[in-house]
C-alpha cells in the first residue's frame, strides 16, 4: 500500500491530453511538501520528469506539466505520443511521528491507444 | 553527466545479508551537497525509499527498515554501499541507487540502471 495514491492506469489517443492524479495526506502533500514526477519506460530506471510541483528538467518537453493543490497533485501530458507509453510515479516527502521519509505513489500505467 | 551503477550479487539466501555497491562517475561524492540514496522496486510494484548517506558518512534510514540497514561511503573509490540483513523473500526487488540534490523536501535527479536481487534458497 503506497502512501500516495495514483490511478492504476490511464489511456488516451495520440494527440490527446491526459492527466494523472496523485493524492496524499496532511503529513505529505497537504503539509506543503513538493511533489515530483518520474517516467519509467519498460525495463529502465525512473527518470525525473517534473520537480518541485511544476518544473521541468532540461530536455523534458513542455508537453509535460505538473500542478498541486491541497493534498493532491496532477501530471498533465498534452499532444500524447506513442513514446509517452510508460509508468508514471509521483513522489513527495512525508513527516510523521515515527520519522520522515521520501514516499512514492503506486504508479500509473499510461497506454497510448 | 553524472552516472550511477549498481553492482552486487543477484541471488541472496534467506536470513543472509544483501550487499550492494553504487559507483558514481562524472562527479565526486566528496564534493558534498548531495545525498546518495537507495531505492527499491518490488516486482510489478511501486517504489520504496530505503535510506541515504552523505559524503561525510552521515546516514538516514527508512524507519520501517532501519533495524536491518547499514550504509557506508568510500570517497576514495567514489562509491557508496548498502547492507540489508536478515533478508526474506519480501526483500526481492530491483535496487536502485540515486542522487538527491538537497535532501529533505527533494527529489532524485540521477538514477542507476538498477539491479535485481532475488532472495531464494
Amino acid at each position: 500500500q503506497s502512501v500516495l495514491t495514483q490511478p492504476p492506469s490511464v489511456s488516451g489517443a495520440p494527440g490527446q491530453r491526459v492527466t494523472i492524479s496523485c493524492t496524499g495526506s496532511s503529513s505529505n502533500i497537504g503539509a506543503g511538501y513538493n511533489v515530483h514526477w518520474y517516467q519509467q519506460l519498460p525495463g529502465t530506471a525512473p527518470k525525473l520528469l517534473i520537480y518541485a510541483n511544476n518544473n521541468r528538467p532540461s530536455g523534458v518537453p513542455d508537453r509535460f506539466s505538473g500542478s498541486k493543490s491541497g493534498i493532491s497533485a496532477s501530471l498533465a501530458i498534452t499532444g500524447l505520443q506513442a513514446e509517452d507509453e510508460a509508468d508514471y510515479y509521483c513522489q513527495s516527502y512525508d513527516s510523521s511521528p515515527i520519522g520522515s521519509t521520501w514516499v512514492f505513489g503506486g504508479g500509473t500505467m499510461l497506454t497510448v491507444l | 553527466q553524472v552516472q550511477l551503477q549498481e553492482s552486487g550479487p543477484g541471488l541472496v539466501k534467506p536470513s543472509q545479508t544483501l550487499s550492494l555497491t553504487c559507483t558514481v562517475s562524472g562527479g565526486s561524492i566528496s564534493s558534498g551537497g548531495y545525498y546518495w540514496s537507495w531505492i527499491r522496486q518490488h516486482p510489478g510494484k511501486g517504489l520504496e525509499w530505503i535510506g541515504y548517506i552523505y559524503y561525510s558518512g552521515g546516514t538516514y534510514y527508512n524507519p520501517s527498515l532501519k533495524s536491518r540497514i547499514t550504509m557506508s561511503v568510500d570517497t576514495s573509490k567514489n562509491q557508496f554501499s548498502l547492507k540489508l540483513s536478515s533478508v526474506t523473500a519480501a526483500d526481492t526487488a530491483v535496487y536502485y541507487c540515486a542522487r538527491d540534490p538537497y535532501g529533505g523536501n527533494s527529489y532524485f535527479d540521477y538514477w542507476g540502471q538498477g539491479t535485481l536481487v532475488t532472495v531464494s534458497s
